[in-house]
């Protein structure tokens, strides 16, 4: 049973393309989120959602989209592909227990490689 | 803004000994330091974590200090194992979900047989 899922797994693309990647999660959490993991191994957070509503958005180019049908789906719609692009792009998912923090899950990641 | 440092970028022990990566952070009012372990090819998973009304914490082989006051916290991997090779990463961050995860800038863990 995958607690957090993220497809597809490879995303090998060109210049200029439109890409989108999924996200879901069976935890029953209320907060999803968005990483981006460089060649360096950065972790740095893109969005977050609680409940469907938008509560972090990071300094990212607005050619990134972040959509929540559902509060168990988070997906990121990229345009106009760059090479600074290319990198690993996990997803995660945590629900907020008062006064106890929250242990954050996270996908498998999408490589993503522009061309 | 905030800002966790964690050193060392790479740590390189013989299998059996301990292993001790440290960071710090900045924003004062962090409450919740989780510590996750990266394998290659797989997504950060959490193996410990401390929350700021607590100085230390241990779970088996591994242990987590915290120091409120000088903003340092600490992960200690005894008796290490092969398997404890992966890319370590130290966090921060207050206990409501609308706030950010800043983590750190990961060690590269190397256990030598």
């Amino acid at each position: 049973d995958t607690a957090v899922s993220q497809t597809p797994k490879y995303l090998v693309t060109q210049m200029g393309n439109d890409k989108s990647i999924k996200c879901e999660q069976n935890l029953g959490h209320d907060t999803m989120y968005w990483y981006k993991q460089d060649s360096k191994k950065f972790l740095k957070i893109m969005f977050s959602y609680n409940n469907k509503e938008l509560i972090i958005n990071e300094t990212v180019p607005n050619r990134f989209s972040p959509k929540s049908p559902d509060k168990a789906h988070l997906n990121l719609h990229i345009n106009s592909l760059e090479l600074g692009d290319s990198a690993v792009y996990f997803c995660a998912s945590s629900q907020a227990v008062r006064d106890r923090g929250h242990e954050q899950y996270f996908g498998p990641g999408t490589r993503l490689t522009v061309t | 803004g905030e800002n966790v440092e964690q050193h060392p970028s790479t740590l390189s022990v013989q299998e059996g000994d301990s292993a001790v990566i440290k960071c710090t952070y900045s924003d004062s009012a962090s409450n919740y330091f989780p510590w996750y372990k990266q394998e290659l090819g797989k997504g950060p998973q959490l193996i410990i974590d401390i929350r700021s009304n607590v100085g230390e914490k241990k779970d088996q082989r591994i242990a987590v200090t915290l120091n409120k006051t000088a903003k340092h916290f600490s992960l200690h991997i005894t008796e290490t194992q092969p398997e404890d090779s992966a890319v370590y990463f130290c966090a921060a961050s207050r206990y409501s979900s609308a706030s950010k995860i800043i983590f750190g800038s990961g060690t590269r863990l190397s256990i030598r047989p």
